[in-house]
């Protein structure tokens, strides 16, 4: 069974670009999570979907947006990139977004040069 | 606000249990996690348990729960160089929004 498969791994940007995030979840799973790690603030939640909706959002500013498509897909998108926005951006997808735990993929790893 | 710490490091030997050690604030945390993080991956969740039980046991794996005092601890038993990695704690009170403890780095020495 395939994981969480998030693309690319690696991604280098300048200040002021936008950037498309990928996350293609366990096949079944309908509800997909975002987190943001870096060394000094952590992981951080960003946003969940579940069946193309989004059900809750952190603490982030609207630069940070996401969608989740009819087969579960979902992207994230981060517009006029600061250098603070360089970090290791998590997927997860859980069946339901139940008790039970997401599974995480390994991660886009953003640059903002 | 909720908010979830733990230590940062955590040294033992090959073949010794490791205990590390959660504090949370939020009294409506319902779900605890702990999760696993190798280098260069991303996160493995490891166990979980309720609030409305005190201990679950998963093999190698014993998580205690005091929910008066708002701690959690995952046991490790006979550690192993394997399981050097940071691992991190955390909760939810309504299972899509996880908040992650800072991690603990577990070094495991031969």
């Amino acid at each position: 069974k395939a994981g969480v498969t998030q693309t690319p791994r690696y991604l280098i940007k300048t200040r002021g670009q936008q950037v498309t995030l990928s996350c293609s979840p366990i096949s079944g799973h309908r509800s997909v999570s975002w987190y943001q790690q870096t060394p000094g603030q952590g992981l951080q939640f960003l946003f969940e979907y579940f069946s193309e909706t989004q059900r809750n959002k952190g603490n982030f500013p609207g630069r940070f947006s996401g969608r989740q498509f009819s087969n579960s897909r979902s992207e994230m998108n981060v517009s006029t990139l600061e250098l603070g926005d360089s970090a290791l951006y998590l997927c997860a997808s859980s069946p339901r977004g139940d008790r039970y735990g997401y599974t995480f993929g390994s991660g886009t790893r953003l640059t903002v040069v | 606000g909720e908010d979830v710490e733990q230590s940062l490091f955590l040294s033992v030997r090959e073949g010794d249990s490791s205990v590390i050690n959660c504090t949370y604030t939020d009294s409506s945390s319902t779900y605890l996690y702990w999760y696993k993080q190798e280098p260069g991956a991303g996160l493995q969740l490891l166990t979980y348990i309720f609030s409305n039980m005190d201990m679950k046991q998963d093999q190698r794996l014993t998580v205690l729960l005091n929910k008066k005092d708002k701690h959690l601890s995952l046991r490790i038993a006979d550690t192993q160089t394997g399981d050097s990695a940071i691992y991190f704690c955390a909760e939810s009170d309504d299972f899509q929004k996880l908040v992650f403890g800072t991690g603990t780095r577990l070094l495991v020495s031969p």
